[in-house]
C-alpha cells in the first residue's frame, strides 16, 4: 500500500531550528513534495525534491534520500509567522500526489 | 481570476439537499482534483481529473460526483448531503509535469446540519 508518515505535532522556540521528518512508501516515485499550511488556508507549495540531497531555499531547506524513503523539512531562524502544518506528499507513478496527515508547528517566543 | 477559484466560501446545508461545490482555473493545467480535509486526517482524494472529459474515483468517492466538459471547470456534486459530509474541501489543479505540484483553491468549507 501507499503511505506517508510524519509527525503530528511538534514544538520549537523563535529564531532556533527545527526539522521535520516524513517517511514514505508508494507505488512508483516521482518526486517529495512539501507544503505549508496556515490555519484556515489552502496549502502552498514549499518545495521538490526528485533526486537524493539537500535543496536550500532561504530559511527553508528539503532533504530527500530514495533508498531510504525518507525526507525532511529544515526550518532555520524561526519566526513567529512558521506557526503552521506543513505537509509531506510522495507523487507516485500516476503522478498522484500521496498527502501525509501534516505535522503542526508550534513556535513559542 | 488568477489561480483557481473555488465557491461558496462556506456553506451551512441541510441533509438531504443536493449541492454543487464549483472549481474554476484559469492556468489551463490538464490535472485537476477535489480533496476534502478534515481534522487530524490530512487531505483526501475524492475524484480528479487527468484530462477534459475523463475523470476517476479517489480513496473516498462515495457520495460525491464530478463532471469536466471543459478545461476550465471542475464541480463537485454531493447528490444528497449527510453530515459527515461535512468538511474542508479544496479544489486543486496541476500541469501534470512532475516537479510543479498542485496549485490550491482557497477552500469550501461545508457544513451539513
Amino acid at each position: 500500500g501507499q503511505n506517508i508518515d510524519q509527525p503530528t505535532e511538534m514544538t520549537a522556540t523563535e529564531g532556533a531550528i527545527v526539522q521535520i521528518n516524513c517517511t514514505y512508501q508508494t507505488s512508483g516515485f516521482n518526486g517529495l513534495f512539501w507544503y505549508q499550511q496556515h490555519a484556515g488556508e489552502a496549502p502552498t507549495f514549499l518545495s521538490y525534491n526528485v533526486l537524493d540531497g539537500l535543496e536550500e531555499k532561504g530559511r527553508f531547506s528539503s532533504f530527500l534520500s530514495r533508498s531510504k524513503g525518507y525526507s525532511y523539512l529544515l526550518l532555520k531562524e524561526l519566526q513567529m509567522k512558521d506557526s503552521a502544518s506543513y505537509l509531506c506528499a510522495a507523487m507516485d507513478s500516476n503522478y498522484q500526489l500521496i498527502w501525509g496527515a501534516g505535522t503542526k508547528l508550534i513556535i513559542k517566543p | 481570476i488568477a489561480g483557481i477559484t473555488q465557491a461558496p466560501t462556506s456553506q451551512i446545508l441541510a441533509a438531504g439537499r443536493r449541492m454543487t461545490l464549483r472549481c474554476t482555473q484559469d492556468m489551463r493545467h490538464n490535472a485537476m482534483y477535489w480533496y476534502r480535509q478534515d481534522l487530524g486526517l490530512g487531505l483526501r482524494l475524492i475524484h480528479y481529473s487527468n484530462t477534459a472529459g475523463t475523470t476517476g474515483k479517489g480513496e473516498v468517492p462515495d457520495g460525491y460526483s464530478v463532471s469536466r466538459a471543459n478545461t476550465d471547470d471542475f464541480p463537485l456534486t454531493l447528490a444528497s448531503a449527510v453530515p459527515s459530509q461535512t468538511s474542508v474541501y479544496f479544489c486543486a489543479s496541476s500541469d501534470g509535469g512532475t516537479g510543479s505540484g498542485y496549485t490550491f483553491g482557497s477552500g469550501t468549507r461545508l457544513t451539513v446540519v
